[in-house]
């Protein structure tokens, strides 16, 4: 079975500082995706990044950056220089690409909350 | 603009009372999901259709009902039979339902029974 663990349930930082979210996962599947969503207040998810399991190669895009390291089943999200509008619960999330390949395991969340 | 529609924004019921709550999106997408979320909770998977006239239970799909007769719309009925059905929900869409298909998020209903 699958499963994700956000073992960080809430963080707080003052802008601008850097912020690094933990995502582990857990899956006997050797291909599967893995997925960041940002929910805004307002409520509708939105999707940040996917990376398959065979690129672990990091990305960054403008101030947010993913290290995924199957080494240790991890998939870690850094904003850099953090703003008020990153406030927000960032879901990691794991789906696997055989059997039940319709089925989005989603972390429990991290509630982010940037304070000026 | 594309995109996924869901309505009403909140929604109140009284106990007992069967309540439909709307998905639509215009992104063309054949697999149209359900997710139920609580307060401190990630999400769960209530129902998912990959097809139009096709629809499979997810994890926690007893007291709701679904129904797929066109592929841009995806109902969800919340039955008198939901014990506890107050939560947030949220209605996702994806190209299809391979793994590699990330999911698109409607805006979400806010249901409390009173």
């Amino acid at each position: 079975a699958q499963k994700v663990t956000q073992a960080q349930t809430e963080i707080s930082v003052v802008e601008k500082e850097d912020v690094t979210l933990d995502c582990v996962y857990e899956t006997r599947d050797t291909t599967y995706y893995l997925f960041w969503y940002k929910q805004p207040p307002s409520g509708e998810l939105v999707f940040l990044i996917r990376r398959n399991s065979f690129d672990e190669q990091n990305e960054i895009s403008g101030r947010y950056s993913w290290n995924f390291q199957k080494s240790t089943s991890s998939f870690n999200f850094t904003i850099t220089a953090s703003q008020v509008v990153d406030s927000a619960v960032y879901f990691c999330a794991l789906s696997e690409a055989g059997g039940s390949n319709y089925k989005l395991t989603f972390g429990k969340g991290t509630l982010l909350t940037v304070n000026p | 603009d594309g995109g996924i529609t869901q309505s009403p924004k909140y929604l109140f019921r009284k106990e007992g009372q069967n309540v439909t709550l709307s998905c639509e999106q215009n992104l063309n997408h054949d697999a149209m999901y359900w997710y139920r979320q609580d307060p401190g909770q990630g999400l769960r998977l209530i129902y998912y259709s990959q097809i139009v006239n096709d629809f499979q239970k997810g994890d926690i799909a007893e007291g709701y009902s679904v129904s797929r007769e066109k592929k841009e719309s995806f109902p969800l009925t919340v039955t008198s039979a939901q014990k506890n059905p107050t939560a947030f929900y949220l209605c996702a869409s994806s190209l299809d339902r391979t793994g590699d298909n990330e999911q698109f998020f409607g805006p979400g209903t806010r249901l409390t029974v009173l």
